[in-house]
């Protein structure tokens, strides 16, 4: 059975600094990776999806890695702002077509003015 | 508006009630999806339907019922619940492919919060 993992569970950092947050997975075979942001109350904010055959992909200044065979994704966020601040969710897709999405508990970051 | 749109927004029941929550989207899509998202638990893929096949989480009770009439609306239906089903449910859309094509990026909507009393 597909588990993510995301550490920490939260962050709290100034205003500019660099960060990286962390998902794990047990079973590689996986076909992209997804991360969302999730704000207080709200629905999930799509950010960064990373197929299987993908190193990494970027946005902005998000950046996703994946390494599928060990099992690690990490959301690296450049100069971070307050605006950053949010749940960021992990979440593996187990097949193919229609997304059986398998997330992970969530990082809750915040980012001090 | 992320083109996703829920109704209602937040729902009070008794566990002998019957509602539905309503989930539509135009975004083009032809997989929708229902997701649950209790305190502290990760979230849970409750229901899949994809090109009108519906792909289902063994684990969801009876008491959840989904409905999908066609590619831009589904539902689920809710009958005798329990105080433990409280939760956000969220609902969701993508257009499957492959490759870069922007397939697969799921858009949520802003969720239904349900308390059962």
């Amino acid at each position: 059975k597909q588990e993510v993992t995301q550490i920490p569970a939260a962050l709290s950092v100034p205003e500019g600094e660099n960060l990286v947050l962390n998902c794990s997975f047990t079973d590689s075979a996986i076909y992209n990776l997804q991360w969302f942001r999730q704000d207080p109350g709200k629905g999930l904010t799509s950010l960064l999806l990373i197929q299987s055959s993908q190193r990494e992909q970027t946005s902005g200044r998000l950046n996703a890695s994946l390494d599928k065979s060990s099992g690690r994704s990490t959301l690296y966020i450049a100069a971070s702002q307050p605006g950053d601040s949010a749940t960021y969710l992990c979440a593996v897709s187990i097949i193919q077509g229609a997304q059986k999405l398998v997330f992970g508990q969530g990082t809750r970051l915040t980012i001090n003015p | 508006e992320t083109g996703v749109t829920q109704t209602p927004r937040h729902l009070v029941m008794g566990m002998t009630n019957k509602k539905s929550l309503k989930c539509e989207q135009h975004l083009g899509h032809n997989a929708m999806y229902w997701y649950k998202q209790s305190a502290k638990k990760p979230l849970e893929l409750m229901f899949v339907y994809s090109l009108e096949e519906r792909v289902e989480n063994n684990s969801v009770p009876s008491r959840f019922s989904p409905e999908c009439p066609n590619s831009s609306h589904l539902f689920l239906h809710l009958h005798t619940l329990q105080p433990e089903d409280s939760a956000l449910y969220l609902c969701a859309s993508s257009k499957t492919g492959t490759g870069n094509s922007g397939a697969n990026v799921l858009t949520f909507g802003a969720g239904s919060r349900l308390t059962v009393l």
